[in-house]
């Protein structure tokens, strides 16, 4: 079983689409990020939600908004793609806010968004 | 805001070597965590850790608090253990500040 899964796996879209990439955690987490990791491979930030709550919003653009229907699902939706955008977004889970608690945190495989 | 250095940025060994990856970070914290990256790009969490040391197969990381500095050591490498590793801390909101990553790369 797949215990943080993220669909699609590749995305390639045109500048100017609005895309959505979906995550899903079946470990029971109380809080789910997703990160992004450019071309350099450094992995930052981008939002945190805790029991369905937004906690962290790390200076992303208005064009991605995240949203948490249930604590086991956090999915991105991003408008007006642009070519900056193109990166690997991971999706992530732990328990605790802090993912002290547990065995830290469980990344899903990543989306590698590509935006021509 | 916690800045985090890992080094060396990249590293390659001859299968069987010891190896040792560094990661010191600016601000004090309570736990740290070791990942690793695969080829396929996959994260898996390695180690988290708050002080002493911590084993887990031919893996070993080890932190001191006091000095902000944290090690991860690889026994008797094998190319199979090539990968990215990458040290992170928790920020003032328990979000994840990443170092650089060590691109590790072992030889047959």
């Amino acid at each position: 079983d797949t215990a943080v899964s993220q669909t699609p796996k590749y995305l390639v879209t045109q500048m100017g689409n609005d895309k959505s990439i979906k995550c899903e955690q079946n470990l029971g987490h109380d809080t789910m990020y997703w990160y992004k990791q450019d071309s350099k491979k450094f992995l930052k930030i981008m939002f945190s939600y805790n029991n369905k709550e937004l906690i962290i919003n790390e200076t992303v653009p208005n064009r991605f908004s995240p949203k948490s229907p249930d604590k086991a699902h956090l999915n991105l939706h991003i408008n007006s793609l642009e070519l900056g955008d193109s990166a690997v977004y991971f999706c992530a889970s732990s328990q605790d806010l802090g993912g002290y608690t547990n065995y830290g945190y469980t990344f899903g495989s990543g989306t590698r968004l590509t935006v021509v | 805001k916690n800045e985090v250095e890992q080094s060396p940025q990249n590293l390659t060994a001859q299968e069987g070597e010891f190896i040792t990856i560094n990661c010191s970070y600016s601000v004090g914290i309570s736990a740290l965590h070791w990942l690793q990256q695969h080829p396929g790009g996959g994260i898996v969490s390695l180690f988290m850790l708050s002080s002493g040391k911590k084993k887990h197969g031919r893996l070993i990381a080890t932190i001191n608090i006091q000095e902000k500095h944290s090690s991860l050591h690889i026994t008797a490498s094998h190319p199979r253990d090539s990968a990215v590793y990458i040290c992170a801390v928790p920020g003032s909101a328990r979000q994840l500040t990443f170092g650089s990553g060590t691109q590790l790369t072992v030889l047959p």
